[in-house]
């Protein structure tokens, strides 16, 4: 059965750091396309990076250069550093599956990041 | 960038009734449109991949259809779990982007 839970959501003050961590059962995470979609409150979803399996990483513009996504091959683990938190980053962020035809298939719970002073 | 755009931004229908759900790419896309369900404090779930495919484990009142710009999910014969939040999704290269959403509620 496939299973992504993801962790390390919580309070941070503006300009903080947090890593969100994602471990996926069922599936190699490394043979995959990996993503990360945000759902700040009230809100739609923001599709937020991407990594696919050759190790290729693509950002959405509101997160280039702050949020840096990666894997752990031998944890099964998919992760997203997230530096220079802004307020507008609050959200729930979920992992995903993404398939090569670009739908997202597989979703964590979510874990919710609040930015705040 | 690829603009989604959906509508209407809410649905009031009763159980039983047809919803026919829209959302427009702001240039031609390619058939990887998908949509989603998402419940309150739920993640989304997959129900339509490729503009028109049935997800596995999507019953068949779920259909989508459409291409170029304008693509269609419908619900046929709404049940009372189908009210809920509706979400397209496309490919461009390498950015993904999501429609703004479609609330579908009981009337």
């Amino acid at each position: 059965e496939v299973q992504l839970v993801e962790s390390g959501g919580g309070l941070i003050q503006p300009g903080g750091s947090l890593r969100l961590s994602c471990a996926a059962s069922g599936f190699t995470v490394s043979s995959n396309y990996m993503s990360w979609v945000r759902q700040a409150p009230g809100k739609g979803l923001e599709w937020v990076s991407v990594i696919y399996s050759g190790g290729s990483t693509y950002y959405a513009d509101s997160v280039k250069g702050r949020f840096t996504i990666s894997r752990d091959n031998s944890k099964n683990t998919l992760y997203l550093q997230m530096n220079s938190l802004r307020a507008e980053d609050t959200a729930v962020y979920y992992c995903a599956r993404l398939t090569e035809i670009a739908a997202f298939d597989y979703w964590g719970q979510g874990t919710l990041v609040t930015v705040s002073s | 960038d690829i603009v989604l755009t959906q509508s209407p931004a809410t649905l009031s229908l009763s159980p039983g009734e047809r919803a026919t759900l829209s959302c427009r790419a702001s240039q031609t896309i390619s058939s990887y449109l998908a949509w989603y369900q998402q419940k309150p404090g739920q993640a989304p779930r997959l129900l339509i991949y490729d503009a028109s495919n049935r997800a596995t484990g999507i019953p068949a009142r779920f259909s989508g259809s459409g291409s170029g710009t304008d693509f269609t999910l419908t619900i046929s014969n709404l049940e009372p779990e189908d009210f809920a939040v509706y979400y397209c999704q496309q490919r461009n290269n390498w950015l993904y982007t999501f429609g703004q959403g479609t609330k579908l509620e009981i009337k």
